[in-house]
């Protein structure tokens, strides 16, 4: 059972364009939805964050549209360049006998061409 | 300051051998995690441990696998009898984790498991 469904699985985008990956989850309980970017041969690390009382989210050239009813969340990179090449993983937490753990989509591998 | 350091970085070992993966966290962070990322797949969580409580062993996928923290720092995963799906690169985080469900993980760099 997948709680967090997360495309398109690679994504290839010009220089200076719009990337926009997309998930979806299941579990109501989800209260915490963070980005992750991982770069080859590195941990991935976090890239932003939403909480559910807020539909949307910029950081940057990096914005979280949240929507609640549908259960759905998006990350958008504007301007997209090349140094944004990387795999990049929506998950969703919620707390569980007082702490809490993340459920990761399957992952997006973007590219940027030059 | 530091970050979270996994040590070996590459392990290639035979099918039924036993391998040991150590984790060093972030000074000062209780909640210590284990994933596995395996090609497509994602992360997938497979131990949690928070200061002296019990760990969280839900997510281990068989009794080959388990995991120890020792002293509230350093954990080692240890998967014993090896089989060639274990294959994966094997992730640890570690977080401030007080009990609210928005606490960042922070992630080392993985240890590539390769079973032959």
């Amino acid at each position: 059972q997948q709680q967090v469904k997360q495309s398109p699985q690679s994504l290839i985008v010009q220089k200076g364009g719009i990337s926009i990956i997309n998930c979806a989850y299941e579990n109501t309980a989800f209260d915490y939805f963070p980005w992750y970017q991982q770069f080859p041969g590195k941990g991935p690390a976090l890239l932003i964050a939403i909480r559910p009382d807020v539909s949307e989210k910029k950081e940057g050239r990096f914005t979280i549209s949240f929507n609640k009813s549908a259960k759905q969340f998006s990350l958008h990179i504007m301007d997209s360049q090349p140094g944004d090449s990387a795999t990049y993983f929506c998950a969703a937490s919620t707390q569980n006998s007082g702490y809490s753990t993340l459920t990761f989509g399957k992952g997006t591998m973007l590219l940027v061409s030059p | 300051g530091a970050g979270v350091s996994q040590s070996p970085s590459n392990k290639v070992t035979e099918k039924g051998k036993d391998v040991e993966l150590r984790c060093d966290p972030i000074s000062g962070h209780t909640a210590l995690y284990w994933y596995r990322q395996s090609l497509g797949q994602g992360l997938e969580f497979l131990i949690y441990f928070q200061g002296n409580s019990a760990p969280d062993k839900s997510g281990l996928p068989s009794d080959r696998f388990s995991a120890e923290r020792t002293g509230g720092s350093v954990s080692t995963l240890t998967i014993q009898r090896t089989q060639q799906e274990d294959s994966a690169v094997y992730l640890c985080a570690s977080s401030l984790d007080r009990g609210l469900s928005y606490n960042e993980q922070f992630f080392g760099p993985g240890t590539r498991l390769t079973v032959l």
